[in-house]
């Protein structure tokens, strides 16, 4: 089956400074790559995404690149403020024989926005 | 308008017990997925319904079932509960079945299993 795999774990930057966020996944057949934001007590947020025929996307401070090749995809934070520290997501979604869809989540990133 | 809307938002049950979970999707999404997030880690896919009929499973055990209302809400129901059931479940609603394009997530139902 697929398998997302995310790093770093917790990533730590100074606020006004950069934070890049790795993903690579498995399975070719992923088209769809989100990015989920997840504060406390709260369910995903979709903060960006990018599909498997674009190579770049961005929105403001926030940048996908996609490298369906190396099936690798990354999260770029720009300018970063306080309010972006929480656990981010990155996922892959496929079609299911079923007519459906799935994600797979990579294992998330707690993101600290020091003062 | 309102987002995903998921009850309870907390619950405490006994191993053994059975649970439902219950969540209502953005007004016109026909799709409703579930996920399970255990403390620490990426959500996992349950299952899809659109259009009441299912549309995808995944690698959960049978005690796991669900279901889909002609008025699109969705019901998660799971049997015989263990320890390790104990976890957020989140409900995402989205208005197509062969993308996630779309998606939005609930804030889920946190269950604990004692």
């Amino acid at each position: 089956g697929e398998n997302v795999e995310q790093h770093p774990s917790t990533l730590s930057v100074q606020e006004g400074d950069s934070a890049v966020i790795k993903c690579t996944y498995s399975d070719s057949a992923s088209n769809y790559f989100p990015w989920y934001k997840q504060e406390l007590g709260k369910g995903p947020q979709l903060i960006i995404d990018i599909r498997s025929n674009v190579g770049e996307k961005k929105d403001q401070r926030i940048a996908v690149t996609l490298n369906k090749t190396a099936k690798h995809f990354s999260l770029h934070i720009t300018e970063t403020q306080p309010e972006d520290s929480a656990v981010y997501f990155c996922a892959a979604s496929k079609e299911l024989t079923g007519g459906g869809n799935k994600l797979t989540f990579g294992t998330g990133t707690q993101l600290k926005v020091e003062l | 308008d309102a987002g995903v809307t998921q009850s309870p938002t907390h619950l405490i049950k006994t191993r053994g017990q059975h649970v439902t979970l219950r969540c209502s999707p953005i007004s016109g999404h026909k799709s409703v997925s579930w996920y399970q997030q255990v403390l620490g880690q990426g959500p996992q896919f349950i299952f899809q319904y659109y259009e009441k009929e299912e549309r995808g499973r995944g690698n959960f055990p049978d005690r796991f079932s669900a279901r889909q209302f002609p008025n699109y809400s969705s019901e998660l129901n799971v049997n015989a509960l263990l320890l390790g059931d104990s976890a957020l479940y989140l409900c995402a609603s989205s208005s197509l079945v062969g993308s996630s394009y779309g998606y939005t997530f609930g804030s889920g139902t946190r269950l604990t299993v004692v």
